[in-house]
């Protein structure tokens, strides 16, 4: 059963620092099924990167990602006050179907 | 513009059939070009996708939940349906509706979610 840590699980910036997340999976992923969601409180999530590095519509061009095989990795520079959140990385297995969230990392002012 | 609304019963009692319907307006929810899926949310949790159907009536389940779990779709109505049995405490979440493309691997655009109380 594939499972994903998310790492750390609290990040406290400050605006205008430098964020990396990082996502470790139990098994080698498909690079494609990578995804990474913003929540904020009382909100859905919303997608951020798609494709481990594609951003999603919408998405300021301080966020972005890297990562291959079993680490994966979301980056945003330049923290704006709107980007304090719990992000979440997601990966989808094509057989058996199924999607995987981490646990969240909460990027805290 | 895709929109995605939950609804269905806030509060619900244990061993009782829980029942969610997500209205889908702005895309057509018949085309093959999407999946349809259910997520939820425990309160200060994270997320866990519950399953997933496509316009044809193809469904997959979370292996951990597929013993209590249907989801079904109503193209007349663009709506597709989740049915959970025998809830317990433990299935109180937030229930999103979300949609996903099919050649990707990753939810798009979600419902705002409706909070469902055992």
């Amino acid at each position: 059963e594939m499972q994903l840590t998310q790492s750390p699980g609290t990040l406290s910036l400050s605006p205008g620092d430098r964020a990396t997340l990082s996502c470790r999976a139990s098994q080698s992923v498909n690079i494609n099924n990578i995804a990474w969601y913003q929540q904020k409180p009382g909100q859905a999530p919303r997608l951020v990167l798609y494709g481990a590095s594609n951003r999603a519509t919408g998405i300021a061009d301080n966020f972005s990602g890297s990562g291959s095989g079993t680490d994966f990795t979301l980056t945003i520079t330049r923290l704006e006050p709107e980007d304090f959140a719990v992000y979440y990385c997601q990966q989808y297995d094509s057989s058996p179907r199924m999607y995987t969230f981490g646990q969240g990392t909460n990027l805290e002012i | 513009q895709l929109q995605l609304h939950e609804s269905g019963p806030g509060l619900i009692r244990p061993s009782e059939t829980l029942s969610l319907t997500c209205s889908v307006s702005g895309v057509p929810i018949s085309s093959s070009n999407y999946y349809w899926g259910w997520i939820r949310q425990s309160p200060g949790k994270g997320l866990e996708w519950i399953g997933s159907v496509f316009y044809s009536g193809s469904t997959y389940y979370n292996p951990s939940l597929k013993n209590r779990v249907t989801i079904s779709i109503d193209t007349s109505k663009s709506q597709f349906s989740l049915k959970l049995l025998s809830v317990r405490a433990a299935d109180t979440a937030v229930f999103y509706c979300a949609r996903r493309l099919s050649a990707a691997g990753n939810f798009d655009s979600w419902g705002r979610g409706t909070l469902v109380t055992v």
